[in-house]
């Protein structure tokens, strides 16, 4: 099956700074990379997604950037702000009815103020 | 508000008890999902329902069990509970199946196993 894995487990950065967070998967069948905000105490919420046929999709101040042939996918955070502080989950999947979406372990991001 | 209804939203209970967990999914979205969330382990797939039928499994205990009735609405059965079975239980819904569109997370439902 599938195996997401993110890394480092944490990142500190200065407010105003960028944060950048990596996501390898495993199967090169998926098509469909979501991330996911979790901020302290609350739900987990789409903040981006991106399909393989897309290299790169911004809003504001994130992008992600997919690389199929490495099998490896980026969430960027530009001028980075204390509400961005929260764990951060790269999910995997391949569209269909019997898919699953694999979601890594998680990073914590903290940006000082 | 994601529009996910999880019920209990604290649960205690003691080793070898039975709990049922309770999702009500948003609106006309038919696939519910279930997912475990345990200290440094992110959140681990459980098992997910298109339109009352079990469609996707993940790495779920044979203890535990799940199911989609016909007005939609899923509820997850964990019994013989262990210690290691605390954790955040969420349930999530979409209109459609993974990987075509977003999941909407419940506000999860803490349990905790003495």
């Amino acid at each position: 099956g599938e195996n997401v894995e993110q890394h480092p487990s944490t990142l500190s950065v200065q407010e105003g700074d960028s944060a950048v967070i990596k996501c390898t998967y495993s199967d090169s069948a998926s098509n469909y990379f979501p991330w996911y905000k979790q901020e302290l105490g609350k739900r987990p919420q789409l903040i981006i997604d991106i399909r393989s046929n897309v290299g790169e999709k911004k809003d504001q101040r994130i992008a992600v950037t997919l690389n199929k042939t490495a099998k490896h996918f980026s969430l960027h955070i530009t001028e980075t702000q204390p509400e961005d502080s929260a764990v951060y989950f790269c999910a995997a999947s391949i569209a269909g009815a019997n898919s699953k979406l694999t979601f890594g372990k998680g990073i914590t991001l903290s940006v000082r103020p | 508000d994601s529009g996910v209804t999880q019920t209990p939203k604290h649960l205690i209970t003691a080793t070898g008890q039975r709990v049922t967990l309770r999702c009500s999914p948003r609106s006309g979205d038919l696939s519910v999902y279930w997912y475990q969330q345990s200290l440094d382990q992110g959140l681990q797939f459980l098992i997910q329902y298109y339109n009352g039928e079990e469609r996707a499994k993940g790495n779920i205990l044979e203890r535990f069990s799940a199911q989609q009735f016909p007005d939609l609405h899923s509820e997850l059965n964990l019994s013989s509970l262990e210690l290691g079975d605390s954790a955040l239980y969420f349930c999530a819904s979409s209109l459609g199946t993974p990987g075509t569109g977003e999941l909407f997370f419940g506000e999860g439902s803490r349990l905790t196993v003495l």
